[in-house]
């Protein structure tokens, strides 16, 4: 059973046009979200993370959105580049240990077109 | 710079014979996590090391064993790789005592099984 769901597995938009990245859970009990950027051949890297006691964080171009009633997040990414081509994953987590392994999606390829 | 590094980055291996997977890390931390990815779908952790606690999921083979001679190394260790253990093996690193610590994730090593 998948506990982080990211439904769209490809998205495509254009350079300087707004990308949004959802993502759902259904365990209440993680009260810590990450997102990881990762390209070809390479690692995942953090790229932003939330908190369940806040509902926004903001990154510069990076907006993470949380909705904990609906169980949902999102990023925004504003203005979208083609540097930000990569496949992103939503990630959970339970506790504010650092022994808590993270639960991922499966990822969305995003492409920014120029 | 401080970093997670996976040996080798392609691994073939035959049918029932051993192989080893390695990971370094410079970033002195002491949690480390060994994570499976098959094409398409999200990073499964299969057990990370509290310091020097093991930490197995349950749904991982017991196929799949790990040693951990000292903070800066771990390893994974496939005893009789099957056809469907062919993956991207990511190794990740966390320190705990931070309120939302982050994972840094090394390249991954992809396996191939003939």
């Amino acid at each position: 059973d998948q506990q982080v769901k990211q439904n769209s597995p490809s998205l495509s938009v254009q350079e300087g046009r707004i990308s949004i990245l959802n993502c759902d859970y259904t365990n209440s009990m993680f009260d810590y979200f990450l997102w990881y950027k990762k390209y070809p051949a390479e690692g995942p890297t953090f790229l932003i993370s939330i908190s369940s006691i806040k509902d926004k964080n903001e990154d510069g171009r990076f907006t993470v959105f949380l909705n904990k009633s609906a169980k949902h997040l999102s990023l925004h990414i504003v203005p979208s580049q083609p540097g930000d081509s990569a496949v992103y994953f939503c990630a959970a987590k339970r506790g504010d240990t650092g022994r808590r392994a993270l639960t991922f999606g499966s990822g969305t390829r995003l492409q920014v077109q120029p | 710079d401080a970093m997670v590094i996976q040996n080798p980055r392609y691994q073939v291996t035959q049918f029932g014979k051993p192989v080893t997977l390695s990971c370094s890390q410079t970033l002195n931390h002491n949690v480390m996590y060994w994570y499976q990815q098959k094409s398409s779908q999200a990073p499964k952790l299969l057990f990370h090391y509290y310091d020097k606690d093991f930490n197995n999921e349950a749904d991982t083979p017991d196929n799949f064993q790990s040693r951990r001679p000292n903070t800066s190394f771990c390893f994974l260790d496939i005893r009789s790789p099957g056809l469907g253990d062919a993956a991207m093996y990511l190794c990740a690193t966390s320190r705990t005592g931070l309120v939302l610590d982050e994972q840094f994730f090394g390249p991954g090593t992809r396996l191939t099984v003939l």
